[in-house]
C-alpha cells in the first residue's frame, strides 16, 4: 500500500538557519504530493503541493520538488523564522487508485529559537 | 466566507457520558473526513463520507459513529466516552474528485 516516511523530530533551529525536512514515499500509481503545516492549537493548512514529477511547489518561502527517481519530496526553506515553529506533515494522494484519500507521514515538529 | 468549523474547541467530560462533536463546512464539498490525532501528532483516519447518507470507516478502528444527513454537516458521536478516547479530533472536507483537503481547527477532547 501507499506510505509516507518523513524524518523524525523534533527539529530545533536558530532563526535564519536553513531548513530541510526529508520525505520519501511509496505509491503504486501516480501520486500528488503535499506538505501541510499545523500551528499550535490549530488544524492543518496546506502549505504547498506538486502533482507530477519535477514540479516544484512553493509558498511562504518554503519549497519542495517532486523527485520521481528518488521518490522524494523534501521540504526546504532558506531562512526560518520563529513564526515557522509548527508541525509539518508530508502527504500523498494516489489518484490512480481512484479514492483521492490522503496518506500522511507521522509529522515533524519544528521549533525555531531566536 | 467559505470555511470549515468545529465545535466545541475544547471539551472535558466524565467517563460514560455521550458526546457529539460538531463539524460544518460552507464550501459545498461532498467529501468529509474525521481524523484522530494522537499526542505524538500522528493522524489516523477514523471516518469519511462521500456525500449525504454515505459513511465509511477509516484505517483506524474507532468506537465513534458518524452521520451525514446534510451535505454541510458531519457530526461524530461517542455513546459512552472513556479515558482512551482522550485525543484531538480533526474534521476535513474536499471536493469529490480532488485530493486537497481543508481542515477545521480541531476539538481537543479529555475524558476523565
Amino acid at each position: 500500500g501507499d506510505s509516507v516516511t518523513q524524518m523524525e523530530g523534533p527539529v530545533t533551529l536558530s532563526e535564519e538557519a536553513f531548513l530541510t525536512i526529508n520525505c520519501t514515499y511509496t505509491a503504486t500509481g501516480y501520486p500528488s504530493l503535499f506538505w501541510y503545516v499545523q500551528y499550535p492549537g490549530e488544524g492543518l493548512q496546506l502549505l504547498l503541493k506538486a502533482t507530477k514529477a519535477d514540479d516544484k511547489g512553493s509558498n511562504k518561502g518554503f519549497e519542495a520538488t517532486y523527485r520521481k527517481e528518488t521518490t522524494s519530496f523534501h521540504l526546504e526553506k532558506g531562512s526560518v523564522q520563529v513564526s515557522d515553529s509548527a508541525v509539518y506533515f508530508c502527504a500523498l494522494s494516489d489518484t490512480g487508485a481512484g479514492s483521492y484519500q490522503l496518506t500522511f507521514g507521522k509529522g515533524t515538529k519544528l521549533s525555531v529559537i531566536p | 466566507e467559505a470555511d470549515i468549523y468545529q465545535t466545541p474547541r475544547y471539551l472535558v467530560i466524565g467517563t460514560g457520558k455521550k458526546i457529539t462533536l460538531e463539524c460544518s463546512q460552507t464550501m459545498g464539498h461532498d467529501k468529509m473526513y474525521w481524523y484522530q490525532q494522537d499526542p505524538g501528532m500522528e493522524l489516523h483516519l477514523i471516518h469519511y463520507s462521500y456525500g449525504v447518507n454515505s459513511t465509511e470507516k477509516g484505517d483506524l478502528s474507532s468506537e465513534s459513529t458518524v452521520s451525514r444527513i446534510r451535505t454541510e454537516h458531519f457530526p461524530l458521536t461517542l455513546e459512552s466516552a472513556r479515558p482512551s478516547h482522550t485525543s484531538q479530533y480533526l474534521c476535513a472536507s474536499s471536493k469529490i474528485s480532488y485530493n486537497e483537503q481543508f481542515f477545521g481547527p480541531g476539538t481537543r477532547l479529555t475524558v476523565l
